[in-house]
């Protein structure tokens, strides 16, 4: 079945760790996006990725970054220098054209104490 | 920059109807809409695209009004399973840039 997987689905981490999620599709959709959602805050967009080897900051990258060296897969990596890395993240698809909908992951839940 | 949604939350009882609303300062190429049930992923309604369309699915329909920068989502004759936290999305152009608002809780009652 095609879709769109994050793994873990819980992360527990100790502060001052770098820590990677894992965001793979196969649908073959050239957009990729992952997004953090807190409480009240809706989603917010970190980085997104338009084609392999591309990618762009979203509106609050600070702290973390990315790599899409396949089509299927956009990893994001937390930081330490993310100051509040505590926060659902939700990964997400879209074929290339603009008017297409997004296909979002299960997401996963980072906790670090 | 988030688009902004109105209200934040609504309480329905079920047969009742509602309205959220989602505005942008940006120039809007397009409106997607989803909703996401509690603990689940957001799950794809409808995309409007610049040009004043409004679209239909079954008793949940929207509106675009580019000149604006706005979308409205309209629910009608709201059912238990409307329940959720409606978002909306948008993008200024070609960029693949997808922007969401920070959500509009509806609760549908019996």
């Amino acid at each position: 079945d095609g879709g769109i997987t994050q793994s873990p689905k819980y992360l527990f981490r100790k502060e001052g760790q770098n820590v990677t999620l894992s965001c793979e599709q196969n649908l073959n959709h050239d957009a990729m996006y992952w997004y953090r959602q807190d409480p009240g805050q809706g989603l917010r967009l970190i980085y997104y990725s338009q084609i392999v080897n591309d990618f762009q900051k979203g509106d609050i990258a600070e702290g973390y970054s990315v790599s899409r060296e396949k089509k299927e897969s956009f990893p994001l990596t937390v930081t330490s220098a993310q100051k509040n890395p505590t926060a659902f993240y939700l990964c997400a698809s879209s074929p290339r054209a603009e008017n297409t909908e997004a296909f979002f992951g299960q997401g996963t839940r980072l906790t670090v104490v | 920059q988030q688009p902004v949604q109105s209200p934040q939350a609504v309480i329905l009882r079920e047969g009742e109807d509602a309205v959220i609303n989602c505005s942008s300062s940006k120039a809007l190429y397009s409106v997607h809409w989803y909703r996401q049930k509690h603990g689940e992923a957001p799950v794809f309604l409808m995309i409007l695209l610049k040009g004043g369309e409004q679209k239909g699915h079954e008793k949940i329909s929207a509106s675009f009004n580019e000149k604006k920068q706005q979308s409205s989502l309209y629910l009608t004759a709201s059912q238990l399973s409307y329940s959720g936290t409606y978002f909306c999305g948008t993008s200024g152009g070609s960029n693949y840039k997808l922007t969401f608002g920070k959500g509009t809780l509806l609760t549908v009652n019996p």
